[in-house]
């Protein structure tokens, strides 16, 4: 596609209720990366794939949440028994090539309201 | 731990006028630094990216100037216009030994330009 595209743009979910965001990069794009932007903050990085592989998960909160990319292009952020706190922006970025260069480009983020 | 701090929070001027954005990072090791605008309900959309062996960049009326060995980028723009408005992030990518390279951002310079 053109751009990265992310759904759903919004959602609303009960405490404890499991959610699925997915991202569809841009075709071709080897890099995706996942992040949290909570209001009035900058994004913080979640977990990076390159193709099929997830190459670092070190920004997870916790276990509750789990990112695949199974056949390296579309990926989907899962969030299980959520909490208030996991309300905010979840950001999916994606890039041509693996690190360094390449300009990063973002979708228009999964906006998350845990009720 | 690389932090990125970005100087001023908020800033509000009136149209026509230059002006400067501020970034500065802790942690030179970097591989290139990124500034993005973010609208309102919106993903982030790249504006520069300057590689580590840079010194600045420019597009249209943006410029941003990068001094590795002292931690510090700024964002000029020049003729400044109210569609300008929108809150500017600085992000830097780390260099690893391995594994995956995320972006680090600051929280962001609120911009207004005042008509």
């Amino acid at each position: 596609g053109a751009g990265v595209s992310q759904s759903p743009r919004y959602k609303v979910a009960k405490r404890g209720q499991d959610v699925a965001l997915r991202c569809d990069p841009i075709s071709g794009h080897v890099s995706l990366f996942w992040y949290q932007q909570a209001l009035g903050q900058g994004p913080e990085f979640l977990t990076y794939f390159q193709n099929e592989a997830q190459l670092d998960k070190s920004g997870l909160p916790s276990d509750r949440f789990f990112a695949e990319r199974p056949e390296g292009s579309v990926s989907t952020l899962k969030i299980q028994r959520t909490q208030q706190e996991d309300s905010a922006v979840y950001l999916c970025a994606s890039s041509l090539e693996g690190p360094p260069g390449n300009t990063i480009y973002f979708g228009e983020g999964s906006w998350l309201t845990v009720v | 731990k690389q932090e990125v701090t970005q100087i001023p929070a908020a800033l509000s001027v009136p149209e026509g006028e230059n002006l400067v954005l501020n970034c500065s990072f802790t942690d030179s090791a970097i591989y290139n630094l990124q500034w993005f605008r973010q609208d309102p309900g919106k993903g982030l959309t790249s504006l520069l990216l300057i590689q580590s062996s840079q010194r600045e960049q420019t597009s249209g009326r943006l410029n941003a100037s990068l001094d590795k060995s002292s931690g510090r980028s700024t964002l000029y723009i020049a003729a400044s216009q109210p569609g300008d408005s929108a809150t500017y992030l600085c992000a830097v990518r780390r260099r690893s030994g391995g594994g995956a390279d995320g972006l680090t951002f600051g929280k962001g310079t609120h911009l207004i330009i005042q008509p």
